[in-house]
């Protein structure tokens, strides 16, 4: 079973600092996604890393891909109010099988 | 503007009653997911429908739940009969081709059960 372990799970922050989150496994992907999702929403998308040590940026959001293909990372500078909600990761797997999802980070960017 | 749309968008029940969830998926796309969502166990997969015909719905209760797409434009997800424990949000997906691929998400049906 491949499982992918966010943290941290909860994420409280003012205006204006930066941060990290993270997206963990044992198991190797093929690719990743970052979902993000906001309260009453479902998951949208945010980027899909495929290569090892592949860095993608997205404004003020900074997505890494491990060499391994184990682990991802994602970093915000100068957290907005409008970053809150739910981050989740989301690993492909070898073989013609659904995405396999965390559970997410909860992010609350406090004005 | 494409995107997933789902009926209702919040339901409150009472234990034993049946619940229907409908889900259109995007024009165009061949795989739709049934997600259920809580603060506890996160996202969990239900069952996933390539061309319509059913690939995997192992995470699913068998006993009481089903999923269907009876055409193209149309998935189904119900619940006869329903408990307490099924209150969670329950999201449609799809997705252009394979399972692998990038999952559009609906605005979730927010499911309570008294």
């Amino acid at each position: 079973t491949q499982l992918l372990e966010q943290s941290p799970q909860f994420l409280s922050i003012q205006e204006g600092e930066n941060l990290t989150v993270y997206c963990n496994s044992s198991s190797v992907f093929s690719s990743l996604q970052w979902y993000r999702q906001e309260p009453g929403e479902g998951p949208v998308l945010l980027v899909t890393v495929v290569t090892g040590g592949e860095v993608k940026k997205l404004k003020r959001l900074t997505f890494q891909f491990g060499d391994a293909r184990k682990d991802s990372s994602l970093h915000i500078t100068a957290a907005q109010p409008g970053d809150t909600g739910l981050y989740l990761c989301a690993g492909v797997v070898p073989g013609n099988t659904p995405l396999v999802f965390g559970k997410g980070t909860r992010l609350s960017v406090i004005a | 503007d494409a995107r997933v749309t789902q009926t209702p968008r919040h339901k409150v029940t009472e234990m034993g009653q049946e619940v229907t969830m409908r889900c259109q998926p995007i024009l165009g796309h061949n795989t739709v997911f049934w997600y259920r969502q809580t603060m506890m166990q996160g996202l969990e997969l239900l069952a996933y429908f390539r061309n319509r015909a059913p690939l995997d719905d192992s995470g699913m209760p068998k006993d009481r739940f089903s999923a269907e797409m009876p055409d193209a434009t149309l998935a189904t997800l119900k619940i006869q009969p329903s408990e307490p424990r099924d209150s969670a949000v329950y999201f449609c997906a799809s997705g252009l081709d394979t399972p692998r691929d990038t999952q559009y998400f609906g605005p979730g049906t927010r499911l309570t059960v008294l």
